[in-house]
This record gives C-alpha cells, sequence and structure tokens, in this order.
C-alpha cells in the first residue's frame, strides 16, 4: 500500500456542487499538506496543518477549506466548485524535525 | 517569500545525452528536493539535498548551499527521463516547501 493515499484518482464535478478529496497516510508524520498544480506550473501551497489542532492557511486558500480528522487523515473541501478550481491536487507529509516530503499520487480534478 | 527559478524551462535531448538543470534560490534553506513528475502526474522524490552531493544511478545533484543554488545532473539519458523536473525548497526561518516551476525534459529516442 503507499505510504500517502489520495482519493478519488479523478472526479469531474458541475460548478458549483461541493466536493471532497481526501488524504490518509501510513508514514506516522505529523505534518500534512495540500498542494494544488495547474498545467505548465510548479505546486502551489493551499493548506497545512503541523497536528490535529495546528491548520493554517497556505498562499492559495481562498475558495478551499481542510479538516484534519486524525493525524493520519486530512482532507480539503471545494465549498462551491468553480472552473478555474481545475487542478492537479497533491497531499504531502512531513515529521517535524526532518524535512523530507512524501506526495501522494495526486488527485485530478476537473470543474466543467 | 523565499524565490525557487528552475532553469531551462524546456529541454530536449537524444537519448543518451547528459544534461545540468540548475535550481536558484533566494534565501538560505534547510532542505532542498528535486522531484520528477512522470507524465501520468506522480512526483517521485529523487534527492533530498539540502548541501553537498548525492548521487544515484545516472542522476546525481549538488546543493552549494552558501551560492543558493542547486544542480541536477541526469547521465546517458533514456527515454524514461522524460517529464518534469522541480526543485522545492525549505527556507531557513520558515517551514513549508516551496516549488519552482520546473524544467520540462524531452528525451528523443
Amino acid at each position: 500500500d503507499a505510504d500517502v493515499t489520495q482519493t478519488p484518482r479523478n472526479r469531474i464535478t458541475k460548478t458549483g456542487k461541493r466536493i471532497m478529496l481526501e488524504c490518509s497516510q501510513t508514514k506516522g508524520h505529523d505534518r500534512m499538506y495540500w498542494y494544488r498544480q495547474d498545467p505548465g506550473l510548479g505546486l502551489r501551497l493551499i493548506y497545512y496543518s503541523f497536528d490535529v489542532k495546528d491548520i493554517n492557511k497556505g498562499e492559495i486558500s481562498d475558495g478551499y477549506s481542510v479538516s484534519r480528522q486524525a493525524q493520519a487523515k486530512f482532507s480539503l473541501s471545494l465549498e462551491s466548485a468553480i472552473p478555474n478550481q481545475t487542478a492537479l491536487y497533491f497531499c504531502a507529509t512531513s515529521e517535524a524535525g526532518t524535512y523530507g516530503y512524501t506526495f501522494g499520487s495526486g488527485t485530478r480534478l476537473t470543474v466543467v | 517569500g523565499i524565490q525557487v527559478e528552475q532553469s531551462p524551462p524546456d529541454l530536449i535531448l537524444q537519448e543518451g545525452a547528459n544534461s545540468t538543470l540548475r535550481c536558484n534560490f533566494s534565501d538560505s534553506v534547510n532542505n532542498l528536493q528535486w522531484f520528477h513528475q512522470n507524465p501520468w502526474g506522480q512526483l517521485i522524490n529523487l534527492f533530498y539535498i539540502p548541501s553537498g552531493t548525492k548521487q544515484n544511478g545516472r542522476l546525481s545533484a549538488t546543493t552549494v548551499a552558501t551560492e543558493r543554488y542547486s544542480l541536477l545532473y541526469i547521465s546517458s539519458s533514456q527515454t524514461t527521463d522524460s517529464g518534469v523536473y522541480f526543485c522545492a525548497v525549505v527556507e531557513t526561518s520558515g517551514s513549508r516547501l516551496t516549488f519552482g516551476e520546473g524544467t520540462q525534459l524531452t528525451v528523443n529516442p
């Protein structure tokens, strides 16, 4: 099994719908992150969490919300999806005190 | 925040050629990673290299932290090396990974 699992892998949704992307990890890391990648660009940070009670906004948090249900689970929600949120979304984990990051396989989201 | 610049933005090679990708960053860092994104979108961690030199098969990387740059070397390139190579850093005063915009590598048979 993958260390960082994202579901779903692909999703097409309509404008205005609420959608949740889920991430779970088996690495035992405290820190979890959600990134977004647009075509031809690098990854940009949406939200991050250093533990269950610590949630922080990244550089592009508008239109998104997150929930850290447990150390191993971190969900990203789009409350009312819009077409410019069409992108590849990545979840990542890292461990406090070390700086190597592990990424999930990504969720390809299309908003029509 | 920290700026990360990668060059070249695009690179086309014939199979068997060597290449060097560069990553410049604007502030001191305590983490630098190189990733390969394959054509299916998966991010593969190549190196964790905040300083020094590492080698893994045909790939090697060098980071000169005092001069704020890192280099990724690909020798005897293969078509499977195609994809986007990202450099990402965590600045010393921060805690979040910031990505460059990547180098798109195409290796032709």
